[in-house]
């Protein structure tokens, strides 16, 4: 058990609809990420916040956005959905800032299916 | 462009015949690279930081390396639980982003 909670596990959902995923960070860690990850295209790192703010934007979507909490948790917003975007989506957690020096800490993950 | 990319995308050992997982990198300066286990259906578990050449980490039956190019992930006398896809990521100096590549997926058989 990693500390990273991510609710909920599964989540089955109609094209273009919307959903949000949530994260919740190890105890003390300032900085979360979400990643997706498909069969075809590996872990994509998608966004990364430290301690409430923005730091770091990978492959998002802009149909995708996020925020985290005065609380550390984070949230997930995919709307418009395609059927592409069925795939796990990951959340990690780490203590630092550029979470250069510190390993990441995975959840288990969301799996999202859109029909 | 970063970019990594992992060698072979699959392989199968019996159990006690050690090998080497291959990752190789190309990125504009490297703050980091990590190596990742990851269980069907679970998230990615961390195994490593290495930071530059020549660095070298250990873990029960697993020794990274990294070059100025690549790193390796050694597995001596692999077990059955050792069965598992095996992730590399790094990250570039400049920004804060992590760069996966597909993986490795490991068969130990008994």
């Amino acid at each position: 058990d990693s500390g990273v909670t991510q609710t909920p596990k599964h989540l089955i959902t109609a094209t273009g609809q919307r959903v949000t995923l949530r994260c919740s960070p190890r105890s003390g860690d300032l900085s979360v990420y979400w990643y997706q990850q498909s069969l075809d295209q590996g872990l994509q790192f998608l966004i990364q916040y430290y301690n409430g703010e923005e730091r770091a934007k990978g492959n998002i979507l802009e149909r995708f956005s996020a925020q985290q909490f005065p609380d550390l948790h984070s949230e997930l917003n995919l709307s418009s959905l395609e059927l592409g975007d069925s795939a796990l989506y990951f959340c990690a957690s780490s203590g630092g800032a550029g979470g250069s020096y510190n390993e990441q800490f995975f959840g288990p993950g969301t799996r999202l299916t859109v029909l | 462009e970063d970019q990594v990319t992992q060698s072979p995308e699959a392989l199968r050992l019996q159990e006690g015949e050690s090998s080497s997982l291959n990752c190789s990198y190309t990125v504009s300066g490297l703050r980091g690279l990590f190596w990742y286990r990851q269980d069907p259906g679970k998230g990615p578990e961390f195994l490593f930081t290495l930071y530059s050449a020549g660095e070298e980490k250990e873990k029960e039956r697993l020794k990274a390396t990294l070059t100025k190019k690549e790193s390796f992930l050694h597995i001596t006398a692999p077990k059955p639980e050792d069965s598992a896809t095996y992730l590399c990521a790094v990250q570039p100096v400049t920004g804060n982003q992590f760069y996966f590549g597909t993986g490795t997926s490991l068969t130990v058989i008994p």
